[in-house]
This record gives structure tokens, sequence and C-alpha cells, in this order.
């Protein structure tokens, strides 16, 4: 079994500031964790993926995330927030159904004020 | 390489009807997966085809069912529409079934059930 848990359903921040979304997960086997970014009325984006050759992962649109088997985590974080950044954000898993089917969290809206 | 598509886009349906939504895969892709978005719900796994079998199911009635074609090419159909079945539905392709294997959604279709 697999499950995602994304901490805030909203997240504010000033332009410029640092950026952090938060995702624990749980996984029975050795997880591929993934974010991914919707913006009004689109579908999902692929930020980045965690396929376990690095613990740190950088993405597109400068954003990268950590994963931290201690911790069960893999928080997202931008150094510097933008306005083009307010989306709904995703933390996904996938691998304990042998598939590539996802198990997503509940999404955190990141909202970004000038 | 063209994206993932989706038709139609939006849909209005009555509570009794049935609907059939199609998603054409990224060229080369031979996965094709659903998945249904609500607000309270979340991100949820439909079905997950590949080389026009069934591999992997979710949670979900029997009302819900899919299949795909020798082009790749997917529909899935609901009978007997209930409210609850408003959404946004979202389809994704990838290469393969295989754990880790990244997805790429289309912008999806929205189903609203009066």
């Amino acid at each position: 079994a697999q499950s995602v848990t994304q901490l805030g359903s909203h997240v504010s921040v000033s332009e410029g500031a640092l950026v952090l979304l938060r995702c624990n997960y749980s996984s029975s086997v050795p997880p591929y964790l993934f974010w991914y970014v919707q913006y009004p009325n689109q579908g999902l984006q692929l930020l980045l993926k965690y396929t376990s050759a690095a613990t740190l992962v950088k993405g597109i649109n400068g954003f990268e995330a950590e994963f931290k088997k201690s911790e069960t985590s893999f928080h997202l974080t931008k150094p510097s927030a933008h306005m083009s950044d307010a989306a709904e954000y995703f933390c996904a898993v996938s691998g304990s159904s042998g598939y590539s089917t996802l198990t997503f969290g509940k999404g955190t809206m990141l909202l970004v004020s000038p | 390489k063209a994206g993932v598509t989706q038709t139609p886009r939006y849909l209005i349906k009555t509570r009794g009807q049935q609907v059939t939504l199609s998603c054409s895969p990224i060229s080369g892709h031979r996965s094709v997966s659903w998945y249904q978005q609500t607000p309270g719900q979340g991100l949820q796994f439909l079905f997950e085809y590949f080389s026009e079998t069934q591999r992997n199911k979710g949670n979900f009635p029997g009302r819900f069912s899919g299949r795909q074609f020798s082009n790749s090419r997917s529909e899935m159909n609901v009978s007997t529409l209930e409210l609850g079945d408003s959404a946004l539905y979202l389809c994704a392709s990838s290469t393969s079934t295989i754990r880790g294997n990244e997805q790429f959604f289309g912008p999806g279709t929205r189903l609203t059930v009066l």
C-alpha cells in the first residue's frame, strides 16, 4: 500500500520569498516520487521525479526536492517565488502496485502575492 | 511531438445518462491511465491499459469502464450517471506500465452531471 500526505492545503508567499511545499509518503517498497503542477483549467505537468539515482532532484522552473528516507519526506522548494508559480501542486508516489499507477496527495494551492 | 489530447473538453449530462470520453496518447506511448479529480476526493486512479488490456484498476464501481484500441487510443465510459460523477477526468499516457515510469497528462474532460 502507498499513500501521500501534503501538509497545508494552501500556502501563501510573497514574490521573491522561499517556497516550501511539504510532502510525506508511505510505501511498502522503495518509492518513486513525483511532483506535478496544475494551472487552472489544465492538466498536470511534471515538475520533477525521484527514482533513487540522487536524493536531491532538480526540476523545471527552478524547483527542486530532496528525498529523505529517514523522514519519509519529499519536500518541494524554490529559492525565490514568482507570480507565475501560483498554481496547485501535487505530490505523488508510485511503485507498490508494481505498475506506474500514481497515488496523489490532496494538493497544495500556492498563492503568490506581489 | 503532440501531447495527450482528450475530447471533448467539456460535457454536460443529466442523471441516468451515459457518457464516453476519449483520449489519444502521445505517439509511441502504449500505456494509458485514467484519473478522476474532484474537490472532495482529489485525484483518484480509475484504470490503466496497455496493449489493449486492462492492467490495473482502481476502486470504482462497475459503472466505470474503459477500453483501449490497437492504435493505443482509449475511451472510458460511465453509465447511469450520478451527480457525484461530476469531475475532471484526466488521461495520462506513458511508454510502459513499469513502476516509476513518467506519465504525461492531457488537459482533461470536465464532466458536469445535472
